[in-house]
Parts: C-alpha cells; structure tokens; sequence
C-alpha cells in the first residue's frame, strides 16, 4: 500500500532553514497533488501547501515569504524549505496525499518533530 | 480564510452512547468538508469526505452530514477504541484550514 516517509534534521537553529523530505513508496508520485501540513499545541493543525507532480505549487499566505516546496519525480521525493525559522515553526510535520476520487488527504506520514532552538 | 469552529472542543461520553461533534465553517463550503480521527502518537486518519462520504476501511458507525456552514460527525455506538481527537477540514478553497478538535474522552 501506498506509504509516506518524512525525513529531515529533528533541531534547527533560529534564523536557519528547515528542510524535510517526504518519500513515497508504493505508488507513483504522479499525478497526484502532496501537500505538507504541521500541527503545535497551540495553533493545531495548519496547511503548509501543496505540490502537483508537474511542479505548480500553492502556500498558505501565512507561511508564502518563507515556504519552498519542491518535487523529484525520479526519487518519488517532495520536499518542505522554510527559511528565517523561530520557535514558533516547532511543530510536528506531516507530508499528505490529495485523493483523486475524494479530494481529501487520504495518506499521511507518520509525521516528524522539528524543534526551533539554539 | 475560512475558520472552522468545533463544539464541543472535549466531550466525555459512556460506552455504547451516541455522540456528535459538530462544525461550523464562517462561510460556506458547499460539502467540501472531512473528518478525521487522531490517537496519540499517530498521523490524522480520515473517516469522512465530502461531508457525508464514508473513507473506504472506516466502520459504518461514523457518520457524518450537513453542507453549506454547519457540519456534524456522529459516532453511533462509542467504544473504548473511538477515544481521540477529532477534526474537521475545509477544501472548498485555499488556504485549507482545520477545526480545533474535538478530545474525545470515556466516561
């Protein structure tokens, strides 16, 4: 069955770049969109953005001046940059699948954790 | 954005009682709109699309209904393995947006 992975240094330190890979295994990352999602105590769960396999991307406008989410179709890999990072981008981070037939997030990763902290 | 407002936000309930969490986005969202469970430790797993569409593997005493603004998610028969957190989710537009959830709790 489908699988998804999130990969990526658990501590970043404030002002850096956070970086996460999510594999997929099981399936091709074609045609289908993947988005990345994280989730604190405090906000709860928020949507990052999405990528298509082809390349076209959507950010939430609360995260657009920081967020870069790429695709490797040859590594069935997206990945996750989020720049100038503070304490308040600790969360756990979750890459998701966007059903074809429901529209919803039907595949999740296990999730990781990425602390902010020098 | 379109905010996503749950009730109640924890809710404890017996063994075998019916119980519904409801949802209300701030504008509407015709029936695009999911439910998921969440147990600790674990990713969001989705029990409802489509407001009223039940997921594929998700045992038929979830349910859920509503469209336009007011959503609900109803458990028919609460068991020990119901206990989590529940969500909504809006994807009638970007940016996609959550409910606060629902904690879900034994009596």
């Amino acid at each position: 069955q489908v699988q998804l992975q999130e990969s990526g240094p658990g501590l970043v330190k404030p002002s850096e770049t956070l970086s996460l890979t999510c594999t997929v295994s099981g399936d091709s990352i074609r045609p289908y969109y993947w988005s990345w999602i994280r989730q604190t105590p405090g906000k709860g769960l928020e949507w990052i953005g999405y990528i298509f396999y082809s390349g076209s991307t959507n950010y939430n406008p609360s995260l657009t001046s920081r967020v870069t989410i790429s695709v490797d179709t040859s590594k069935n890999q997206f990945s996750l940059k989020v720049t100038s990072v503070t304490a308040a981008d600790t969360a756990l981070y979750y890459c998701a699948r966007k059903s074809h037939s429901s529209g919803a997030f039907d595949i999740w990763g296990q999730g990781t954790m990425v602390t902010v902290s020098s | 954005d379109i905010q996503m407002t749950q009730s109640p936000s924890s809710l404890s309930a017996s063994v075998g009682d019916r119980v519904t969490i409801t949802c209300r986005a701030s504008q509407g969202i015709g029936n695009y709109l999911a439910w998921f469970q969440q147990k600790p430790g674990k990713a969001p797993k989705l029990l409802i699309y489509a407001a009223s569409s039940l997921q594929g593997g998700v045992p038929s005493k979830f349910s859920g209904s509503g469209s336009g603004t007011d959503f609900s998610l109803t458990i028919s028969s609460l068991q020990p393995e119901d206990i989590a957190t529940y969500y909504c989710q809006h994807y009638n537009s970007y940016p996609i947006t959550f409910g606060q959830g629902t904690r879900l709790e034994i009596k």
